[in-house]
């Protein structure tokens, strides 16, 4: 199976702040790079897909770039509403794997 | 409005079985690949297994291979997760998700159904 990697595993931040999350990969897989967020209680929302396209109604202070085995999700302006874990999914093997998510806190 | 909702968690003994249903509705449920994923309480996600559009293929996580089985029934907009020998680890929340499948990226959500594996 592909690993996927974040870091941090958490992140204290404030509003305003630009925040970056990385995700590594255990072999090469491209773009098949999915991200999301996921509040407390709640269903995951895509943000990113193609590791780098932004998924329709998110807010354009998200954005994805990488490829190959490294990726990083930038939230440019941090809000209120953006305080969750975020999970990076491999799209590129039919055994699909997610990153062990990165809390991000006030 | 496109909507997913699970149906079926509930508590069941070790070793024992559980049907978990997922009911599609607003959008054409047969043209669509369909996974199911879960979350342990406070864990990160993991997924579970996913079925082709007309049911003619579908993949499993190692851990879940041989003891679970996808189907649908594209005829009444349903989605199916039939759980066998069950174990306290396969508790979890348990979600029905679209996805796509050029990146396989998982665009639609249900709520959860919560499984409980206890005795």
């Amino acid at each position: 199976d592909i690993q996927m990697t974040q870091s941090p595993s958490s992140l204290s931040a404030s509003v305003g702040d630009r925040v970056t999350i990385s995700c590594r990969a255990s072999q090469g897989i491209g773009s098949y790079l999915n991200w999301y967020q996921q509040k407390p209680g709640k269903a995951p929302k895509l943000l990113i897909y193609a590791a780098t396209t932004l998924q329709s109604g998110i807010a354009s202070r998200f954005s994805g770039d990488g490829s190959g085995t490294d990726f990083t999700l930038t939230i440019s302006s941090l809000q209120p509403e953006d305080f969750a874990t975020y999970y990076c999914q491999q799209g590129y093997s039919n055994l699909i794997t997610f990153g062990q998510g990165t809390r991000l806190d006030i | 409005e496109e909507v997913l909702v699970e149906s079926g968690g509930g508590l069941v003994q070790p070793g024992g079985s559980l049907r978990l249903t997922c009911t599609a509705s607003g959008f054409i449920f047969g043209k669509h690949v369909m996974n199911w994923i879960r979350q342990a309480p406070g864990k990160g996600l993991e997924w579970v297994s996913l079925i082709g559009s007309s049911g003619d293929y579908s993949y499993y996580a190692d851990s879940m291979r041989g003891r679970f089985m996808i189907s649908r029934d594209n005829s009444k907009n349903t989605l199916h997760l039939d759980m066998n020998s069950l174990r306290a680890e396969d508790t979890a929340v348990y979600y029905c998700v679209r996805s796509q499948p050029q990146f396989a990226q998982y665009e639609l959500w249900g709520q959860g159904t919560l499984v409980t594996v206890s005795s």
